[in-house]
């Protein structure tokens, strides 16, 4: 089965920097990978998605890359703001025929301090 | 306004007991979900219905069962409760089978005594 890393540490980043995820996975690319949003006592938020044919995407603050050769993702939080502090999951899709069964990481929590 | 809402958001029982969360959705999307967030934090997935149909079924307990009445509806009944069911149980939903993004309720956070 498919194992996802993403960095267990918290991400602590002043206010205006770039914060940047790692999310890693050990076999197979999938069709496409997605970031998620989780607050505390919430259920997750969807981000992004990026397509495995695509390299980067964008949404606002947000930026996404998707490197198959390395089987990494990377997240970018641009111009960071306290209300960014969350964690941040990565998803990948693990079917071939598209029933849209998710597998998550275990989530990076990032702190933004003014 | 809630698109994916769940209840009870808290439950606390005691071991051995029978017990059910509801999900609804309002967003007209074919496709429901749940997920289990241990605390460990990982959301793993345990059952998807498209149209009532299920589809995915995860390595779970035949203690849990889900039931679809309608495509707005998922909810999932757990018998014999045991301790390692402690955990928060997320209901989400996609537009339909394959679809991209999921959206998720708020939670609910099933605690085992």
């Amino acid at each position: 089965s498919q194992k996802i890393e993403q960095n267990s540490e918290a991400l602590n980043i002043q206010e205006g920097k770039t914060a940047t995820l790692t999310c890693n996975y050990t076999n197979y690319s999938p069709a496409y990978l997605q970031w998620y949003r989780q607050d505390p006592g919430r259920g997750p938020v969807f981000l992004l998605l990026i397509r495995e044919n695509e390299k980067e995407k964008r949404k606002e603050r947000l930026k996404v890359t998707f490197d198959t050769t390395l089987k990494q993702s990377l997240f970018h939080i641009t111009a960071s703001q306290p209300a960014d502090s969350a964690t941040y999951l990565c998803a990948l899709d693990m079917t071939t025929d598209s029933w849209g069964k998710l597998q998550f990481g275990a989530g990076t929590q990032v702190v933004v301090t003014p | 306004d809630t698109a994916v809402s769940q209840t009870p958001k808290y439950l606390v029982t005691q071991m051995g007991n029978d017990k059910s969360i509801k999900c609804e959705q309002n967003l007209g999307h074919d496709t429901m979900y749940w997920y289990k967030q241990d605390s460990k934090k990982f959301l793993k997935i345990m059952f998807s219905y498209n149209n009532k149909e299920l589809i995915i079924n995860e390595t779970v307990p035949n203690r849990f069962s889900p039931k679809s009445p309608d495509k707005a509806h998922l909810n999932l009944h757990i018998n014999s409760l045991e301790l390692g069911d402690s955990a928060v149980y997320f209901c989400a939903s996609s537009p339909y089978r394959g679809s991209t993004e999921a959206f998720f309720g708020q939670g609910t956070r099933l605690t085992v005594v």
